[in-house]
């Protein structure tokens, strides 16, 4: 069965903390991506990654940023977590098509309900 | 700008009517479709999706879509709904081959509450 485990889902942090969200997928997919959904705005784009090493900005890259260090793992760093950062976090990964456009179903972790205080 | 729109914040149906959860899109290219279903406390869970062919693609748990290129649409439908289907519905679209870019736009979601 295929997994994509997000380490924590509940975390309370306070403000200012550097704050350290993990997605690791067991399906040995090139893409990952991490997504924050708040309600009644749906699932916007933090950051994603097709390779190793390799980054773009999403939608809402500002505050945050992001390692993939090996193609399992892909991290989400909050440098001085905020109090507009409380959100649900979804980590997901899909294979990367030739073309290089999503045209493969995304699976997703169950999500990491952050709070900053 | 590309977008997803959901119109409909909530849907609410009886068991065993129909059901019809609305989505439309705004994207450059041939867009490439999708339908997501997220249950309290779990992550997304993947129902269908267009690429390419017939307009009426067919996903799990009895659920269907029809893309509409004219009207910009990628409704889903069941033709009878039960309860276990109550749920947050997402609609979303990547760009096709023109639009060219490696990534999911999502609508806000529309909450799904089938009545016994």
């Amino acid at each position: 069965d295929v997994k994509v485990t997000q380490s924590s889902r509940y975390l309370v942090k306070r403000t200012g903390e550097k704050v350290f969200l993990e997605c690791v997928q067991d399906m040995d997919h090139e893409n990952m991506f991490w997504y924050r959904q708040d309600p009644g705005l749906g699932l916007r784009l933090i950051y994603f990654s097709y390779d190793v090493k390799m980054k773009e900005k999403g939608d809402i890259p500002e505050g945050y940023s992001v390692s993939r260090e090996k193609k399992e793992r892909f991290s989400l760093i909050l440098e001085s977590a905020s109090t507009n950062q409380t959100s649900m976090y979804l980590c997901a990964s899909s294979f990367k098509a030739g073309t290089g456009i999503m045209n493969t179903e995304a699976f997703f972790g169950q999500g990491t309900r952050l709070t900053v205080v | 700008a590309q977008s997803v729109a959901q119109p409909e914040d909530q849907v609410n149906v009886a068991e065993g009517n129909p059901l019809t959860v609305k989505c439309t899109y705004s994207v450059s290219g041939n867009p490439y479709l999708f339908w997501y279903v997220q249950y309290p406390n779990r992550g997304l869970q993947f129902l269908l999706k267009y690429i390419t062919g017939d307009n009426l693609v067919k996903g799990s748990y009895g659920f269907e879509a029809e893309f509409n290129k004219s009207q910009t649409s990628f409704h889903l439908k069941k033709p009878s709904a039960l309860v276990s289907d109550s749920a947050l519905y997402f609609c979303a679209v990547t760009p096709g081959v023109s639009g060219g870019y490696n990534k999911l736009i999502f609508g806000a979601g529309t909450r799904l509450a089938v009545h016994p």
